[in-house]
């Protein structure tokens, strides 16, 4: 595709429930990356794959965090029950190899757990 | 582990006017990239300019150009003759030359006055 494409744009769920969050990176790309933003902070690291495996998944902040990459393309962020502190916007973004080169940007799913 | 550390919560600045944002980082690490970050309201991050801290040359990319000071680790982007379409939150980042994820700063909201 043109650019980095996450669905949906924002999720409103309830406390408890599992939700997914999607990532189509751009075509090629072979490294991809999740983020979690929270409000007035900047992103923090969550995951990072080189092709379909989880080279790094370091950033995950517990078991209720799991992401895959399948096919090595798109790849889902999922959250089991989910928790108030889980809301913030969830950042994707791809790069054509290690991260050597420029890592771009999804607009972002913003999660509200209420 | 390395962090990165903005001081300016938010900048203001006169239209066509030139503006400096701060960003700090720390690290042990003699390799690395630092980076610059435009997120509007958007919410999708846009590479504004990177440097590679081997290159004692600093970067510059249009309007926008860096201030690498390797030795009190510091990285300040200089905004020339700033336009409306600047506004935004800024972000410093940095990344080692063996890892591959960026370590963010908490950003600086830049307003930019008519």
């Amino acid at each position: 595709g043109a650019g980095v494409s996450q669905t949906p744009s924002n999720k409103v769920t309830e406390k408890g429930k599992y939700v997914e969050l999607r990532c189509d990176p751009i075509s090629g790309h072979t490294a991809l990356y999740w983020y979690r933003q929270s409000l007035g902070q900047g992103p923090e690291f969550l995951i990072y794959f080189q092709g379909t495996g989880a080279a790094d998944d370091s950033g995950l902040p517990n078991d209720r965090f799991f992401a895959v990459r399948p096919e090595g393309s798109v790849s889902t962020l999922k959250i089991q029950r989910t928790e108030r502190g889980d809301s913030a916007v969830y950042l994707c973004a791809s790069s054509s190899d290690r991260g050597l080169t420029e890592a771009f940007f999804g607009q972002g799913t913003r999660l509200t757990v209420v | 582990a390395q962090t990165v550390t903005q001081s300016q919560p938010e900048m203001s600045v006169q239209e066509a006017e030139t503006v400096t944002l701060s960003c700090t980082y720390d690290t042990s690490e003699s390799d690395y990239y630092l980076f610059w970050y435009k997120q509007p309201p958007s919410r999708q991050m846009i590479l504004v300019i990177r440097q590679e801290a081997y290159k004692q040359q600093n970067a510059t990319e249009n309007r926008f150009s860096v201030n690498f000071q390797k030795a009190a680790k510091s990285f300040s982007l200089k905004i020339s003759d700033s336009q409306l379409g600047d506004a935004a939150m800024y972000f410093c980042a940095y990344r080692s030359a063996t890892g591959n994820m960026l370590t963010f700063g908490g950003g600086t909201r830049l307003m930019v006055k008519p």
